[in-house]
Order: C-alpha cells, then sequence, then structure tokens
C-alpha cells in the first residue's frame, strides 16, 4: 500500500511567524486531506484536495497538491497559539483505506 | 447534533483478556471505520463498515473484528490483548462509502492501557 512521508516531525515557531508542514508519496495520489489534532484531542478534518495543482485557502491557512499529486504542503501565515496541535496528511487509497503520515507537531511560543 | 460517540473513554485491560469498544456514528451516517493510534503516530486504519458489510480491513491480526449493527453503531473486538494495543482507538463515520463521502468525522477516542 502507498506511504506519505511527513516532515518536519516537530516545529517549535514564534508567534506571529510562519509555519509549513510536507507531504510526500512515492506514488500517486487519488487525493489528499489534511487533518488538525489538539493535544489530547481527536483528528479534525480541515480540507481536501482531489486535482493536479489545486490551491485551496482558509483564512492564514493554504493548502496545496503537487503537479503530480505526489506531495502535499500545508502552510500557516502568522501563527497563533490557537494553532498549536498535530497536523496529519493523508489519503484514501483503494479498499477505503485513509493513510495517514506520521503528523508535524506545531508549538506556538507567545 | 450531535457528534460521534465512543465509549468507554479509558479502559485498563490486562494481558490475555479481550476488549469491546463501541461507537455510534453521527445520525444519517452509514460508515463507520475504526483507526488505531498509537502515541506519537498517526492513525492507523483497521476497519472500514458500510451498511452492515465490511468495507475496508487494514494489516491488523484476526484477534482484530468489528460489527455494525441495523442502528449503524458498531463495536470493536480485541481478543488476547497484547501490551502493544495500548493505543488510543478512533472511530470515525461519514455519510457513505467512497471518493464522494471523504471528510471522516472523529469521535473522541477510546484510551486503551493493556498491562
Amino acid at each position: 500500500g502507498q506511504q506519505v512521508m511527513q516532515i518536519p516531525q516537530y516545529q517549535h515557531v514564534q508567534e506571529g511567524e510562519d509555519f509549513t508542514t510536507y507531504c510526500n508519496s512515492s506514488t500517486t495520489l487519488s487525493n489528499i486531506q489534511w487533518y488538525k489534532q489538539r493535544p489530547g484531542g481527536h483528528p479534525v478534518f480541515l480540507i481536501q484536495l482531489v486535482k493536479s495543482g489545486e490551491v485551496k485557502k482558509q483564512k492564514r491557512l493554504t493548502f496545496q497538491f503537487g503537479e503530480a499529486k505526489k506531495n502535499s504542503s500545508l502552510h500557516i501565515t502568522a501563527t497563533q497559539t490557537t494553532d498549536v496541535g498535530t497536523y496529519f496528511c493523508a489519503s484514501m487509497e483503494y479498499g477505503n483505506k485513509l493513510v495517514f503520515g506520521a503528523g508535524t507537531i506545531l508549538r506556538v511560543k507567545s | 447534533d450531535a457528534g460521534v460517540t465512543q465509549s468507554p473513554t479509558h479502559l485498563i485491560k490486562t494481558r490475555g483478556q479481550h476488549v469491546t469498544l463501541r461507537c455510534s456514528p453521527i445520525s444519517g451516517h452509514k460508515s463507520v471505520s475504526w483507526y488505531q493510534q498509537v502515541l506519537g503516530q498517526g492513525p492507523q486504519f483497521i476497519f472500514q463498515y458500510y451498511e452492515k458489510e465490511e468495507r475496508g480491513r487494514g494489516n491488523f491480526p484476526d484477534r482484530f473484528s468489528a460489527r455494525q449493527f441495523p442502528n449503524y453503531s458498531s463495536e470493536l473486538n480485541v481478543n488476547a490483548l497484547l501490551l502493544g494495543d495500548s493505543a488510543l482507538y478512533l472511530c470515525a463515520s461519514r455519510p457513505g462509502s467512497g471518493f464522494s463521502y471523504n471528510e471522516q468525522f472523529f469521535g473522541p477516542g477510546t484510551r486503551l492501557t493493556v498491562l
């Protein structure tokens, strides 16, 4: 089955700085989803991308799907303390299996 | 509207025992999936059920089984517990099956500790 690799594993930023997490696959992905999990919480769906080169924005969050559909990124502009958590990328593969990356832990210093 | 609910919230078992975890999906959702999340890792897919039928299975041993009831609630059973089964078990629901219904709504999870 496919695997999605996420980097970095951990990032600690000053409040107001930008943050980016990357997701990569060796195989072409049919779609990519992003989830946020707050400490002690459960994953919450943020967005799904399905088209090559797709870019979507949600306020300070920008999501991209690569032209080859093998990579994706989540960029947060001017981080806030409320952005703290672990960000996961995931892809739905054949057999209704949602495959998650290992996640990027974001910590924000105020 | 109520979200996905899971019970119990926490559970402590000893090696060799069995456990049953329960999940109630969002009203109107017919698909339920189960995930195991070990501390520090992403959720790992265990099963997906839709309309009471198994539609997907992850790479877990036969000690793991599940079923879905006519009201779309679901149970996850794990037999002969091992220390490595200690994890957060997440249930997620969605309206249907297939790529048109990809957004997963997760419940709060059941924290299982095996001693």
